[in-house]
C-alpha cells in the first residue's frame, strides 16, 4: 500500500513562471487537502475536496492559485505568475470520510523555491 | 477566529528524561477537535491523537500521554522516558465548526522542535 505521493518533490522556478504540483492520495480516500508550510511555521490550510468537489478554500488562496480534482482521485495545485512569497512546502493530505478518527495522511510535500 | 499557540519553540532533553510540550488554543466553538501531529526530519506529518472537546479524560498511549484541560484551553503532550527517535517537530492543531476557512480545515500551531540527545 502506498501512502500519499506528491510530485515533484522539489521545484525551483523563476518569478513569474507557472508551476503545477500533483498529489495522488491513498486510493480509497475520498477527501483531499492542500496545505502550505513555510520554514519554522505550522501548515496553513489552502483548500479541501470531497471527491471532485472543492468544498472549502482559504482566503490565503489568491486568484493565482487554482486546485482541481477532476475525477475525484489525484489533484493538481497550480500557481500562476509565481512570486518569491510563494516559496514554501506544499503539503497534500487525504482521508476517508467513513473512518471517523479525524486522521489525515500527509505526503512528503513539494518544496517550491521561487528565485 | 481560531488560534493555536505553542510557546516553546525548541526543547532539548537528554534521553530518558520526561518532556512536556505545551499547547494553548482559542476558539469560540463549543464543539471542536484537538490534534497532535509529529513531523520527523523526513517531513511527513504523522497523526498522533485527536480529542473531542467533550472528552476531557487524559489519554495514555505507551510513552505518550495527553492532558486536556478545557478550563485553561490547553492540550499538553508528555513524552515519558524520551528516546532519540522522538526527535522531531510536534504540532498541535485545532479543528472547529467556525474556523476561518471552514469546518474541515485544521489550524496548526507553529510547532515545537524536540531534540533528544543520547
Amino acid at each position: 500500500d502506498t501512502g500519499v505521493s506528491q510530485d515533484p518533490r522539489h521545484k525551483i522556478t523563476k518569478r513569474g513562471q507557472n508551476v503545477t504540483f500533483r498529489c495522488d492520495p491513498i486510493s480509497e480516500h475520498n477527501r483531499l487537502y492542500w496545505y502550505r508550510q513555510t520554514l519554522g511555521q505550522g501548515p496553513e490550510f489552502l483548500t479541501y475536496f470531497q471527491n471532485e468537489a472543492q468544498l472549502e478554500k482559504s482566503r490565503l488562496l489568491s486568484d493565482r492559485f487554482s486546485a482541481e480534482r477532476p475525477k475525484g482521485s489525484f489533484s493538481t495545485l497550480e500557481i500562476q505568475r509565481t512570486e518569491q512569497g510563494d516559496s514554501a512546502m506544499y503539503l497534500c493530505a487525504s482521508s476517508f470520510s467513513r473512518v471517523n478518527t479525524g486522521e489525515l495522511f500527509f505526503g512528503e510535500g513539494s518544496r517550491l523555491t521561487v528565485l | 477566529a481560531q488560534k493555536v499557540t505553542q510557546a516553546q519553540t525548541e526543547i532539548s532533553v537528554v534521553e530518558k528524561e520526561d518532556v512536556t510540550l505545551d499547547c494553548v488554543y482559542e476558539t469560540r466553538d463549543t464543539t471542536y477537535y484537538l490534534f497532535w501531529y509529529k513531523q520527523p526530519p523526513s517531513g511527513e506529518l504523522v497523526f498522533l491523537i485527536r480529542r473531542n472537546s467533550f472528552d476531557e479524560q487524559n489519554e495514555i498511549s505507551g510513552r505518550y500521554s495527553w492532558n486536556f484541560q478545557k478550563s485553561t484551553s490547553s492540550f499538553n503532550f508528555t513524552i515519558t522516558a524520551s528516546q532519540v527517535v522522538d526527535s522531531a517537530v510536534y504540532f498541535c492543531a485545532l479543528q472547529g465548526a467556525r474556523g476561518d476557512t471552514g469546518r474541515r480545515a485544521l489550524t496548526f500551531g507553529s510547532g515545537t522542535r524536540l531534540q533528544v540527545q543520547p
